[in-house]
């Protein structure tokens, strides 16, 4: 139980490109998504909250006009990542929450991660 | 101060020997608490969460809350190989808009054979 799928797995772009990247949870309902960013051997750095049927909630310093987040389902959410840039290379992490009753509402459990490399 | 703060190691035990991790957070009103594991190159997996001041045990891993000193720990016995990672501690922390994880940075485990 509590399965959380991404897709792709791995992306490879160039630069000025737009690129979306989908969070799936599988066996459970998740009101709450979280998108993270990792760089190499560097901490998990949230990039913004999101709840379903609502505006995401984006932590300070990241640009909300460059990184797209929909929420549209209990199942899934979206980050796109706009006019990517080589800075923007990283491992996108996301993370879902369940709704009461399924699992534990508190708990996240993460995808696999999308490893984005911009050209 | 950090909000979870971790010793980023990396901390080394022979196989079968007991390996201890720590964490200290500085908000009283936590009341959720959780262990990922990560290796290298992939996501954040699982271990164990607690709630209750104490110790809960499964399997090989012994977690520990004791929210008058702020602290959690994660014992893993019979250390193996295969449990060479990153263990990152995580704090639930109440917002506005609901509540998020915060972590550590983290602490570097190897195991050696």
């Amino acid at each position: 139980g509590a399965v959380v799928s991404q897709h792709p797995s791995r992306v490879i772009c160039k630069s000025g490109t737009s690129v979306k990247i989908e969070c799936r949870s599988l066996d459970f309902q998740a009101t709450t998504m979280f998108w993270y960013r990792q760089f190499p051997k560097q901490s998990l750095m949230l990039m913004a909250t999101s709840n379903e049927g609502s505006k995401a909630t984006y932590e300070q310093g990241v640009e909300k006009d460059k990184f797209l987040i929909n929420h549209a389902s209990l199942t899934l959410s979206t980050l796109t990542v706009t006019s990517a840039h080589p800075e923007d290379s990283s491992f996108y992490i996301c993370s879902a929450r369940g709704q009461p009753g399924a699992f534990s509402t508190d708990t996240q459990y993460f995808g696999p991660g999308t490893r984005l490399t911009v050209l | 101060q950090k909000e979870v703060e971790q010793n980023s190691g990396p901390l080394s035990v022979p196989e079968g020997a007991i390996a201890s991790l720590n964490c200290t957070y500085s908000d009283r009103g936590s009341q959720s608490f959780f262990w990922y594991r990560q290796y290298s190159g992939k996501s954040p997996e699982l271990i164990m969460s607690i709630y209750s001041n104490g110790d809960k045990e499964d399997g090989r891993f012994t977690a520990q809350l004791n929210k008058a000193s702020q602290y959690v720990s994660l014992l893993i016995r019979d250390s193996q190989p295969s449990d060479s990672a990153t263990y990152l501690c995580a704090v639930n922390k109440r917002m506005e808009y609901g509540n998020k994880l915060v972590f550590g940075a983290g602490t570097i485990l190897r195991v050696k054979s």
